[in-house]
């Protein structure tokens, strides 16, 4: 069984359009995460929620808006997307609280042309 | 700010050796230390979890240690394999997030 799975695993599109990626854990975790790995393999925070409240927003533009519609899913929708925006994005999750540890789903490879 | 820095960036081995890999941190004050790997093309598969309370882990061939007071951790693999290529990632975990290292890529060679 998936713990943390994310879809689509690949999406190629042109600038300006709009996409979403989507997020689903099944470990009954609190808090969800999403992260950017660029082209230097740098992984970055960029977004966590704790049932289904923002905890962390990390200047990420205001083109990227988190929604979690329940505990397990967290999705993530990009408007107007633009060339710096290809990356691979991560979803993670975990119990609440710092005594453990992340789960990372596979990634979805995001390339704008 | 939380820094974390991973020596060194590549690695290259021949089958069979023990080798450590190298974390630092800047701010002391974090919860836990965890490290992951990533194989290319894939996602990142957790491999030990410090508590700040902890000294080391070990899973396997496997050893983390941490010193929190020196910002400093080691992951220890003892009797490297092929298998064991990929790149590996510390993070640490403070003010409510996982701040990462830019990885070790690891190559051993048969």
């Amino acid at each position: 069984d998936t713990a943390v799975s994310q879809t689509p695993k690949y999406l190629v599109t042109q600038m300006g359009n709009d996409k979403s990626i989507k997020c689903e854990q099944n470990l009954g975790h609190d808090t969800m995460y999403w992260y950017k790995q660029d082209s230097k393999k740098f992984l970055k925070i960029m977004f966590s929620y704790n049932n289904k409240e923002l905890i962390i927003n990390e200047t990420v533009p205001n083109r990227f808006s988190p929604k979690s519609p329940d505990k397990a899913h967290l999705n993530l929708h990009i408007n107007s997307l633009e060339l710096g925006d290809s990356a691979v994005y991560f979803c993670a999750s975990s119990q609440a609280g710092p005594l453990r540890g992340q789960y990372f789903g596979p990634g979805t490879r995001l390339t704008v042309t | 700010k939380q820094e974390v820095t991973q020596i060194p960036a590549a690695l290259s081995v021949p089958e069979g050796e023990n080798l450590v890999l190298n974390c630092s941190f800047t701010d002391s004050a974090i919860y836990n230390l965890q490290w992951f790997r990533q194989d290319p093309g894939k996602g990142l598969t957790s491999l030990l979890l410090i508590q700040s309370s902890q000294r080391e882990q070990t899973s396997g061939r496997l050893n983390a240690s941490l010193d929190k007071s020196s910002g400093r951790s080691t992951l220890y693999i003892a009797a490297s394999q092929p298998g064991d290529s990929a790149t590996y990632l510390c993070a640490v975990y403070g003010s409510e997030k996982l701040v990462f290292g830019k990885g070790t890529k690891l190559t051993v060679n048969p």
